[in-house]
């Protein structure tokens, strides 16, 4: 596609009901990143993949964060057990290739309000 | 570690005058980019410009340009002949070697008409 497809754009989950997040990245890229955006702050990286392989996971907050991307296109995130500090815009973003000065592409993000 | 920092929580602006936006940063990589991201209330990050930490000549685009000062650390926006579509969050980014961006806590910039 043209650009970085993420949905639901937006979802409510009652605490304990787990949930999962798609994004679509640009067709070819290489790069897919997930975000993590509290109100009011900065994205903060939560996990990394280049193709299907995920190379960097560090970010995820909990046991309860899972990401995968099965054949290295559209990638799911996946909340287990959702509690109420996990509420937060998830951002996806994708890079044509593996490098530090390629610019990324960013969808509009899925909202998440668990209550 | 890397830390980006945004000193200004909010902004604002005439329409039509000069903006800018402060921005500090903590690297021990020798090899790096900086970004500045726009994100409009349709929560779309959008890249305003892009600065290589080798290159001494500071990045410019259009409206937007940079004031970058490797010693100091610090990595100025200035947007100039500001327009009431740039009223936006923006944000301070880094990348290093771990290919992940490292973002601040963002400034809320308003152009008033």
């Amino acid at each position: 596609g043209a650009g970085v497809s993420q949905s639901p754009r937006y979802k409510v989950a009652k605490r304990g009901q787990d949930v999962a997040l798609r994004c679509d990245p640009i067709s070819g890229h290489v790069s897919l990143f997930w975000y993590q955006q509290a109100l009011g702050q900065g994205p903060e990286f939560l996990t990394y993949f280049q193709n299907e392989a995920q190379l960097d996971k560090s970010g995820l907050p909990s046991d309860r964060f899972f990401a995968e991307r099965p054949e290295g296109s559209v990638s799911t995130l996946k909340i287990q057990r959702t509690q109420q500090e996990d509420s937060a815009v998830y951002l996806c973003a994708s890079s044509l290739n593996a490098g530090i000065d390629y610019g990324y592409t960013f969808g509009s993000g899925t909202r998440l309000t668990v209550v | 570690a890397q830390t980006v920092t945004q000193s200004q929580p909010e902004m604002s602006v005439q329409e039509a005058e000069t903006v800018t936006l402060s921005c500090t940063y903590d690297t021990s990589e020798s090899n790096y980019y900086l970004f500045w991201y726009k994100q409009p209330p349709s929560r779309q990050m959008i890249l305003v410009i892009r600065q290589e930490a080798y290159k001494q000549q500071n990045a410019t685009e259009n409206r937007f340009s940079v004031n970058f000062q490797k010693a100091a650390k610090s990595f100025s926006l200035k947007i100039s002949d500001s327009q009431l579509g740039d009223t936006a969050m923006y944000f301070c980014a880094l990348n290093n070697a771990g290919n992940m961006l490292t973002f601040g806590g963002g400034t809320r910039l308003m152009v008033k008409p």
